[in-house]
């Protein structure tokens, strides 16, 4: 099956400063690439994706980009707010489309 | 709302007590899948549905969980003999086809 290993695990910047946060994947048949927001106590929420014929997406102040032959795949946040503070989930869709997530990124922006 | 709903969102139950939980899906999403998460964790891949067919198992469903999605509408998870360990937050998810959306969740605790 497929395995996806995210660093760092914890997080803390500058409100201002810019967070990035690493995924690397196992399954070379991936396709897609999604990145989940999690506050606490709430559900994961989808903030942006990616698949595997492009190699970067941007949606204001979040970007994404993937190295399909690294098997590597990145988060960028830029400009950080103290709302950006939470638990952020890389995860890689494999067969049927099912999610295999990384262990998650407790990202801090200090004010 | 026409988001992923689920119910209830907490359950407490005693060792060895049956608990169902239910998924309302996005109503134009045929595909429905289930997740575990525990604290600290991303969320792990249960079972995938596509309209009322179930695709996929992971091998996390023991033979005490079983999930139904009669007329490929809303699903129910049920959790025999309930022990422990299944205490988690149980999460319902909706695509199609690649942007998965996740309901709030049924936190279950077993005492």
């Amino acid at each position: 099956g497929e395995n996806v290993e995210q660093h760092p695990s914890t997080l803390s910047v500058q409100e201002g400063d810019s967070a990035v946060i690493k995924c690397t994947y196992s399954d070379s048949a991936s396709n897609y690439f999604p990145w989940y927001k999690q506050e606490l106590g709430k559900r994961p929420q989808l903030i942006i994706d990616i698949r595997s014929n492009v190699g970067e997406k941007k949606d204001q102040r979040i970007a994404v980009t993937l190295n399909k032959t690294a098997k590597h795949f990145s988060l960028h946040i830029t400009e950080t707010q103290p709302e950006d503070s939470a638990v952020y989930f890389c995860a890689a869709r494999w067969a049927l489309g099912q999610l295999t997530f990384g262990s998650g990124t407790q990202l801090t922006v200090l004010p | 709302d026409t988001g992923v709903s689920q119910d209830p969102r907490h359950k407490i139950t005693k060792r060895g007590q049956n608990v169902t939980f239910r998924c309302d899906p996005i109503s134009e999403h045929n595909r429905l899948y289930w997740y575990r998460q525990t604290l600290g964790q991303g969320p792990e891949f249960l079972t995938y549905f596509q309209n009322e067919a179930q695709l996929e198992k992971s091998r996390l469903l023991s033979d005490r969980f079983s999930a139904e999605r009669p007329k490929g509408s809303f699903s129910t998870l049920e959790i025999q003999r309930t022990e422990q360990g299944d205490s988690a937050m149980y999460l319902c998810a909706s695509s199609e086809p690649y942007e998965q959306y996740f309901g709030p969740g049924t936190r279950l605790t077993v005492t």
